[in-house]
């Protein structure tokens, strides 16, 4: 049992390139999250799934895609990279029912974009 | 929709001594509050929580509080050790809704020994 897992775990891209992040959990978690963590900001969230097949936007969602075609795994796409995205970005899990508030985070993916 | 304040952004402590870190928050219908205790270069990882039936939660050295009224609720970490080290997020949500969490922006501390 892995938990939540997240791949790759750094990344360095240059402006206007592309990238997918992978969120993989094996817990049969209905609910899945992408936060990003910048110093000083505390985790702001990008986007959310309740379930597969859907997905909804968070608080900061401008400039992400993502994706949720399997319940397992929760793909984060950047079309455009900018040097803003620049972060650390930590994907999360939560069960079905009352817990749903309760969050399982992975390790974290550390992206830099020059 | 939801607003959560968190203080101080960074905390200092001898070892041994006791810390506290307090959260507000906006919505009055927020009705659970986790904490997340995030070491170096780690995952942010679930600590204690508190739904708003009890005013209490213990856990060994740490316990939360909560004050439904004024919309506020502290981490309090007794007998600090070094390996309190960390930041500390709190956050707000409705239990049983989508699951989002509404996060403060952290605080860090530190225990010197």
């Amino acid at each position: 049992n892995a938990g939540v897992t997240q791949t790759p775990k750094f990344r360095v891209l240059k402006t206007g390139q592309s990238m997918t992040l992978l969120c993989a959990q094996d817990m049969n978690h209905e609910y899945m999250y992408w936060y990003r963590q910048d110093p000083g900001m505390g985790l702001r969230l990008i986007h959310y799934s309740v379930g597969e097949g859907t997905t909804a936007k968070g608080e900061v969602p401008d400039g992400y895609n993502v994706s949720r075609l399997k319940k397992q795994n929760f793909l984060l796409g950047l079309e455009s990279a900018a040097p803003s995205q620049t972060s650390v970005y930590f994907c999360a899990s939560s069960p079905p029912g009352l817990a749903k508030n309760i969050q399982y985070f992975g390790a974290g993916t550390r992206l830099s974009v020059l | 929709g939801e607003n959560v304040e968190q203080h101080p952004s960074t905390l200092s402590v001898q070892e041994g001594d006791s810390a506290v870190i307090k959260c507000t928050y906006s919505d009055s219908a927020s009705n659970y509050f986790p904490w997340y205790k995030q070491e170096l270069g780690k995952r942010p990882q679930l600590i204690i929580d508190i739904r708003s039936n009890v005013g209490e939660k213990k856990d060994q050295r740490i316990a939360v509080t909560l004050n439904k009224t004024a919309k506020h609720f502290s981490l309090h970490i007794t007998e600090t050790q070094p390996e309190d080290s960390a930041v500390y997020f709190c956050a707000a949500s409705r239990w049983g809704s989508q699951g989002n969490l509404i996060f403060g922006k952290g605080t860090k501390l530190s225990v010197k020994p």
